[in-house]
């Protein structure tokens, strides 16, 4: 149990152009999703927190207009990264919390490496 | 959440126990220690959490001092395919749920 899924796991897109990412949680409920990003032999940056139905919750430094969270349903959570610019090239990672938990384990995707040219 | 402090790396035989050290001296009551590990370019994987008491599960033990303030994860015959970052993250348990990652520390298990 408790698997989580990210498509795509890796994409390669222009500059200027947005780049949607999709986050499921397949075989739970999840309340709450988080999204990391991660740069090359860097450990793991929370981006931001989602939670079902309502805004998401950014980091300090992280760009809520460029990072577009959408969750919108308790499997569900998307990452848009607008206006995408080489810079915004990393391995973005989502997490998943069980909503039946009252600890804070969660559970990882496999990840999406984005290029940005 | 307390901050955490593990070694950058360590070397461990394949087939021996690998016991990897985390300080977490200002935890609090309510923070849980949760360890991930991250084989390379690949999402995260849960492995234990505890909050007091020892736990283990089918892939580790994790070892609590009575004060909390470090703990051991304890890969009991390590194989090859244990090669990875392992993090150690205190968190305050309740809804915000948000684990904040340092660098962890690179286990490689030799031959």
């Amino acid at each position: 149990g408790a698997v989580v899924s990210q498509h795509p796991s890796w994409v390669i897109c222009k500059s200027g152009t947005s780049v949607k990412i999709e986050c499921r949680s397949l075989d739970f409920q999840a309340t709450t999703m988080f999204w990391y990003r991660q740069f090359p032999k860097q450990s793991l940056m929370l981006m931001a927190t989602s939670n079902e139905g309502s805004k998401a919750t950014y980091e300090q430094g992280v760009e809520k207009d460029k990072f577009l969270i959408n969750h919108a349903s308790l499997t569900l959570s998307t990452l848009t990264v607008t206006s995408a610019h080489p810079e915004d090239s990393s391995f973005y990672i989502c997490s998943a919390r069980s909503s039946s938990q009252s600890t804070d384990t969660q559970y990882f995707g496999p990840g999406t490496r984005l290029t940005v040219l | 959440d307390a901050k955490t402090t593990q070694p950058p790396s360590m070397d461990c035989a394949e087939g021996r126990a690998a016991n990897l050290p985390c300080n977490h001296s200002t935890i609090s009551g309510n923070e849980y220690v949760y360890w991930y590990r991250q084989i390379h370019s690949q999402g995260p994987q849960y492995i234990i959490h505890g909050l007091k008491n020892n736990e283990t599960n089918e892939m580790a033990s994790l070892i609590i001092t009575e004060d909390r303030k470090s703990s051991t994860l304890i890969l009991p015959h390590a194989t090859l395919r244990d090669t990875a970052v392992y993090y150690c993250i205190v968190s305050r348990s309740g809804n915000t749920g948000k684990l904040i990652f340092g660098q962890g520390t690179t286990l490689q298990v030799k031959p």
